[in-house]
């Protein structure tokens, strides 16, 4: 079944402790993407890969590392989260992004005490 | 740059009437257009796209959307609603620029009353 995973679903964690959110899609897609979505401001990109080892900021990428290693795996790191990253966050994959159909995961409910 | 508005945040129905949620977009070309729906505790799931072919877009579950390039506008409609519709559904539009990355909407939640 075609997919992209999440993990954890949910998780909560103090300020300041280095956490890592796992995303793993086995569609062979190019394009990969991180979001967060907050109450009223919709779906807002923080990073994005167009492909192995090129990575790039989003709309929103201050606080947030990305590394993209290998095709499948995109992880997004919080070396030192704080509580205005408490927020859903959402993985996705496309094929190019742009017009083709973006996948996601089943989010990660964060939050940072 | 590209952006989309849509215009109600909340909408109401009734089960079996119609569903209308509206979206503006701005692009400076011929853009591609979504319609995305979130159900709750769920990803996000593709109900439509226009990418430049027919006007009239249909989707799954009989939602349809037109792109009308006059009105800068692309909204979703549906002739039935079911209680199953009930979600938050996002208008989204690609950048299509070197970034590729999709701009999302607000979003609008949708409630169907029975």
């Amino acid at each position: 079944e075609a997919q992209v995973t999440q993990n954890p679903r949910y998780l909560i964690t103090v300020t300041g402790k280095k956490l890592t959110v796992t995303c793993s899609q086995n569609m062979n897609h190019e394009y990969m993407s991180w979001y967060r979505q907050d109450p009223g401001l919709g779906l807002r990109q923080i990073y994005y890969s167009m492909n192995v080892e090129v990575t790039d900021k989003g709309d929103v990428p201050e606080g947030y590392k990305v590394s993209r290693k290998e095709k499948r795996n995109f992880p997004l790191i919080l070396e030192s989260p704080s509580p205005n990253q408490t927020s859903l966050y959402f993985c996705a994959s496309s094929l190019f992004g742009g017009y083709t159909e973006a996948f996601f995961g089943q989010g990660t409910r964060l939050t940072v005490v | 740059a590209q952006s989309v508005t849509q215009l109600d945040s909340h909408v109401s129905v009734s089960e079996g009437t119609p569903v209308l949620l509206r979206c503006n977009y701005s692009s400076s070309y011929s853009p591609s257009l979504f319609w995305y729906v979130q159900h709750p505790n769920k990803g996000l799931q593709l109900l439509l796209k226009y990418t430049s072919a027919a006007t009239l877009v249909k989707g799954i579950n009989g939602f349809e959307a037109e792109f009308k390039k006059s009105e800068t506008s692309f909204h979703l409609t549906k002739p039935s609603a079911h209680m199953s519709d009930a979600a938050e559904y996002f208008c989204v539009v690609s950048d299509g620029g070197a970034t590729n990355k999709l701009i999302f909407g607000t979003g609008t939640l949708l409630a169907v009353q029975p």
